[in-house]
């Protein structure tokens, strides 16, 4: 498969303890972005790679949410301490740069619950 | 970027096109439309897009007005399969502009 994948699938975890997601994406693909999704609504972007570098950070961000991108490939998304309001689907998707903005492929996301 | 107005919700027959509308009357020049899908319990997924001229794959045609000031999606045939949460998205080019808004969209539920 050669599309973006994200692990885990699922996770449960109590409140106060640290997680962390990964995503692998598409492998040519310099871009990759984090969107967190709750019940009902639309995705909400997150953060934004471009290769390496975290170019962009939401204010949903919170300071106990950090991601990395190291050499450019996979991508990791940490939670430290954990709360309920964390709770959501967390999404990642990559594109590559060309002369204009190509699509965004999504993977099928990390669900989190936090109890 | 420019906000769209889509319908909650929208039930179509099996075998039926499915015409799903979006409203984009703030659009800028630059600006193209997106239309993305999420099937329930999955990532969302890219249908099409297009600027002015209206665009055809093999998911879907899109209609945009002379104005841009809205567009309709088309599912020529749907099935149940297309049952899902349609999101129109406008957004611009260029490298700034590489981040998705997506609103709440359009439950499409397709009958048998």
């Amino acid at each position: 498969d050669t599309g973006v994948s994200q692990n885990p699938r699922h996770k449960i975890t109590k409140r106060g303890q640290n997680v962390t997601f990964r995503c692998d994406p598409i492998s040519e693909h310099n871009r990759l972005y984090w969107y967190r999704q709750t019940l009902g609504q639309g995705p909400e972007f997150l953060t934004y790679f471009q290769n390496e570098a975290q170019l962009e950070k939401s204010r949903l961000l919170s300071d106990r949410f950090s991601a990395e991108r190291p050499k450019g490939s996979f991508s990791t998304l940490e939670i430290q301490r954990t709360e309920q309001g964390d709770s959501a689907m967390y999404l990642c998707a990559s594109s590559i740069t060309g002369v204009m903005n190509t699509e965004a492929f999504f993977g099928q996301g990390t669900r989190l619950t936090v109890v | 970027d420019a906000k769209t107005t889509q319908p909650t919700s929208m039930d179509c027959a099996e075998g039926r096109a499915a015409n799903l509308p979006c409203n984009h009357s703030t659009i800028s020049g630059n600006e193209y439309v997106y239309w993305y899908r999420q099937i329930h319990s999955q990532g969302p997924q890219y249908i099409i897009h297009g600027l002015k001229n209206n665009e055809t794959n093999e998911m879907a045609s899109l209609i945009i007005t002379e104005d841009r000031k809205s567009s309709t999606l088309i599912l020529p045939h749907a099935t149940l399969r297309d049952t899902a949460v349609y999101y129109c998205i406008v957004r611009g080019i260029g490298g700034s502009n590489y981040k998705l808004t997506f609103g709440k969209g359009t439950l499409l539920t397709v009958n048998p």
